[in-house]
């Protein structure tokens, strides 16, 4: 079956960077993409970005795309959203999710959430 | 950027009542390839967002046929024939019709239990 496990929760200082990733498996990783969402707490869902895992292609959320760089590792079928410079609006629950390799919004399996909390 | 608005934004509904959602996006949602990516999600209180419906009306996998999705263009909306307890949550429609991908949802509508 479809699993996708994200990494622990994180805290970090007002202007570091954090990494979160997630482990895909029960799939073919390098045949999907992977679409990244927050949700600040008490708020609504907020698209991030978009990976494709077979070639790499990559879009960002124009209010964080300086900021973001998604990756992912085929050999492990692990998929990475770092974040730089963080501020305390980027407190929120990522999740990762499965899509298309093409982009087209095909999420239909979802990880558990990471919580980054900003603080100093 | 496409706006996607939904409403009600709360949506109080008496078990075994019929519930509806409306989604409308400040611009059509067909693809060039023809098909209209739209979709509807389910939060449930501490649970990641799960796919209901998928290109407007298809139900995905597992999900009870109490819910349907419908609509074209610039239009949806999400049917619930009977709200059961289960249903609490917050809904949410997602719209992916553009290259390269740049998804939008809508702000939420939160069905509780009157």
């Amino acid at each position: 079956q479809v699993q996708l496990v994200q990494s622990g929760g994180e805290v970090k200082k007002p202007g570091a960077s954090v990494k979160v990733s997630c482990k895909a498996s029960g799939y073919t990783f390098s045949h999907y993409g992977i679409t990244w969402v927050r949700q600040a707490p008490g708020q609504g869902l907020e698209w991030m970005g978009w990976i494709s895992a077979y070639n790499g292609n990559t879009n960002y959320a124009r209010k964080i795309q300086d900021r973001a760089t998604m990756t992912t590792d085929t050999s492990t079928s692990t998929g990475y959203m770092e974040l730089r410079s963080l501020r305390y609006d980027d407190t929120a629950v990522y999740y990762c999710a499965r899509d298309s390799p093409a982009g087209t919004s095909d999420l239909g399996y979802w990880g558990q959430g990471t919580l980054v909390t900003v603080s100093s | 950027d496409v706006v996607m608005t939904q409403s009600p934004l709360s949506l109080p509904v008496t078990l075994g009542q019929p519930a509806s959602i409306s989604c409308r996006s400040s611009q059509s949602l067909v693809y060039s390839d023809g098909n209209t990516y739209l979709n509807w999600f389910q939060q449930r209180p501490g649970q990641s967002p799960r796919r209901l419906i998928y290109k407007v009306s298809n139900r995905e996998s597992g999900v009870p046929d109490r819910f349907s999705g419908s609509g074209s263009g610039t239009d949806f909306t999400l049917k619930i024939s009977r709200v059961e307890a289960e249903d609490v949550g917050v809904y949410y429609c997602m719209e992916g019709t553009h290259w390269p991908p740049r998804y939008t949802f809508g702000q939420g509508t939160k069905l509780e239990i009157k």
